[in-house]
């Protein structure tokens, strides 16, 4: 098993670009979540989804879109990327039951 | 404002002494509590959680102590090792049952020292 996989693990764009960052996971989980970290915090959430089909705001979602078109993958996008984008960016799934989430390695995002 | 904070931004231990590691939250909804280990340029990874019905949870070396009437949590890591060393992040799941996401502190630095 991959666990939470993410692609690309690093992009650098500019700002007004638009990028999708992908999050893949073959846990079979019912919910998976989009974090933000940025220096010196802690993960923050951007949006999560509970099911395929349903996408939710969560913290901080201004300036992104989610699709959950599919079970397994969970889709960031960044329509006119900004500076204040800059972080990393992290993925996570979770079995509907339980609390505890499985993150994917991370996506280092520069928007310059 | 900090729903969920850890105070201290750095923490070093000597080797095989115990680690303590704080939390303190605001928000009376928090119903489960969990401590994520992250290393550099990797994802965080579920180390130890707690349920609000409980006080205690072991596992292994990782303890962790929830207090609720002073909305307080600690993490004690007994006896510390060199791989402990890594960001502690604190972080907390609402009555929404986990679906809504976790709540996270800003983390604490631990460094074990030979």
């Amino acid at each position: 098993n991959a666990g939470v996989t993410q692609t690309p693990k690093f992009r650098v764009l500019k700002t007004g670009q638009s990028m999708t960052l992908l999050c893949a996971q073959d846990m079979n989980h019912e919910y998976m979540y989009w974090y933000r970290q940025d220096p010196g915090m802690g993960l923050r959430l951007i949006h999560y989804s509970v099911g395929e089909g349903t996408t939710a705001k969560g913290e901080v979602p201004d300036g992104y879109n989610v699709s959950r078109l599919k079970k397994q993958n969970f889709l960031l996008g960044l329509e006119s990327a900004a500076p204040s984008q800059t972080s990393v960016y992290f993925c996570a799934s979770s079995h509907g039951s339980f609390r505890e989430q499985f993150f994917g390695p991370g996506t280092r995002l520069t928007v310059l | 404002d900090q729903q969920v904070k850890q105070n201290s931004p750095s923490l070093s231990v000597q080797e095989g002494r115990i680690s303590i590691l704080n939390c303190d939250y605001t928000n009376s909804m928090f119903d489960y509590f969990l401590w994520y280990k992250k290393y550099p340029a990797e994802g965080p990874t579920f180390l130890i959680s707690i349920s609000s019905i409980k006080d205690k949870n072991e596992d292994g070396r990782f303890t962790v102590f929830l207090n609720k009437s002073a909305k307080h949590l600690s993490l004690h890591i007994v006896p510390s090792q060199p791989g402990d060393s890594a960001v502690y992040f604190c972080a907390a799941s609402g009555s929404g049952g986990g679906a809504d996401g976790l709540t996270f502190g800003k983390g604490t630095h631990l460094i074990i020292q030979p």
